[in-house]
């Protein structure tokens, strides 16, 4: 079973209209959680971290982060054809090791 | 721009083959990981390092050896590979507990 479960699996969403993504770990020892990006073809790479309880915004993209229910959610507000991509969550607890989910795949249709 | 480099990028290896897939990593990072990515599965941890001549088992190290020489290098080896080894190989290399990670731009290995 994935310690890191995300949905939906996938995703389509109007341009300019808003993707909202969540993601739980059932791993209690979870400190940190990523959200990383990967086009098709391409290497994932990072979007965004959150490492304490609240919210966090980076331009179009919302963070939330819920660390008594190990639960993240990324939000991608005014969507653009360029973030259609897999969407892929991941957490961290002992040491540097990273576990990643799934993924959720965001398709932007003009 | 942090900088990872995989080889080679494509790879046609035959059942029982010895397959060696290189990575080579300029950001003086001591951590360094390799994932495969299939479909349905996302990205599963393989191997990891810490620093030179040192290299811990992931989730599915099972038909996999790593190796870390030196600070910027570091590789996966089958030894005898099999159909199921087919998959895209990712390295990563990353710094620290919040580490972000920087990934290469992959390896295709086919297995026949």
């Amino acid at each position: 079973q994935q310690k890191v479960q995300q949905s939906p699996e996938s995703l389509i969403v109007p341009e300019g209209g808003m993707a909202s993504l969540n993601c739980t770990s059932s791993d209690r020892n979870v400190d940190y959680f990523w959200w990383y990006r990967q086009h098709s073809g391409k290497s994932p790479k990072m979007l965004m971290s959150i490492f304490s309880n609240g919210e966090k915004e980076e331009g179009r993209f919302t963070v939330h982060l819920n660390k008594a229910s190990l639960h993240t959610s990324l939000h991608i507000r005014d969507s653009q054809p360029s973030d259609s991509a897999l969407y892929l969550c991941a957490a961290s607890s002992a040491g540097n090791k990273l576990t990643f989910g799934i993924g959720t795949r965001v398709l932007v249709r003009p | 721009e942090a900088a990872v480099t995989q080889s080679p990028r494509n790879k046609v290896a035959v059942t029982g083959g010895k397959v060696t897939l290189s990575c080579n990593q300029t950001n003086n990072h001591n951590n360094m990981y390799w994932y495969r990515q299939d479909t349905g599965h996302g990205l599963r941890l393989i191997h990891y390092s810490y620093g030179a001549g040192s290299t811990e088992k992931g989730d599915i190290p099972d038909g996999y050896k790593a190796s870390r020489p030196s600070q910027e290098n570091f590789s996966l080896i089958l030894e005898l590979a099999t159909p199921s080894q087919t998959s895209v190989y990712f390295c990563a290399s990353g710094e620290g507990s919040q580490n972000t990670l920087y990934f290469g731009a992959g390896t295709r290995l086919s297995v026949l």
